[in-house]
């Protein structure tokens, strides 16, 4: 058990051009969430998926965003045009819901700068 | 609205006290509240988990508690390190899934 794991950990970017990031969650964990952070504030939901399927996208998610889980195994979340109101920590998060506590283990994050 | 608070202001206490922190929530009804540890650029750390049918509930020098009547769960941090010198946030199930929303968090510094 690796843990979560996402890449880039910092991506410094130009306003007005796409970025990627790559969550790998933990192998048994059939969910897999997206949250979003900046400074002092918590964690704030964009959105999940059980295995391959989207289940939720936070209203707070803009169509420049869009998140994929191809194979409900590893996922992506792009953000494309990006403005400087994108800049953030991005966070996953997985789960194993036969727990039933919801207990989320996160990764150590990707944090985006938008210039 | 629904809202997480927590204590707006950070935490300063003296090694070997204890650190008490709050969250209060607005229009939830959760089934259980969690807390997680955070440290600076790290994803949050979970702790503690406490249902809805629980009054405490203690990991090593960590308690919690959790009043559904007030709407509050108090943290506390017993006989506190330098090492506990972390952001602490509270999060909350929406019942109807496993989504979690959270509060902004409190920052402990324990000075030795």
């Amino acid at each position: 058990d690796t843990g979560v794991s996402q890449n880039p950990r910092h991506k410094i970017t130009k306003r007005g051009q796409n970025v990627t990031f790559r969550c790998d969650p933990i192998s048994e964990h059939n969910r897999l969430y997206w949250y979003r952070q900046t400074l002092g504030q918590g964690p704030e939901f964009l959105t999940y998926f059980q295995n391959e399927a989207q289940l939720e996208k936070s209203r707070l998610l803009s169509d420049r965003f869009s998140a994929e889980r191809p194979k409900g195994s590893f996922s992506t979340l792009e953000i494309q045009r990006t403005e400087q109101g994108d800049s953030a920590m991005y966070l996953c998060a997985s789960s194993f819901p036969r727990q039933n506590t919801g207990e989320l283990f996160f990764g150590e994050g990707s944090r985006l700068t938008v210039l | 609205s629904q809202k997480i608070e927590q204590n707006s202001e950070a935490l300063n206490i003296q090694e070997g006290k204890t650190a008490t922190l709050t969250c209060n929530y607005t229009n939830y009804s959760p089934a259980y509240l969690q807390w997680y540890r955070q440290d600076p650029g790290r994803g949050p750390v979970f702790l503690l988990l406490i249902r809805e049918n629980e009054k405490e509930k203690r990991k090593e020098r960590l308690k919690v508690t959790f009043d559904t009547t007030l709407k509050q769960s108090l943290f506390h941090i017993t006989a506190s390190q330098p090492a506990d010198s972390a952001t602490y946030l509270c999060a909350l199930d929406s019942r109807s899934d496993y989504k979690l929303s959270f509060g902004a968090g409190t920052t402990v510094t324990v000075r030795a």
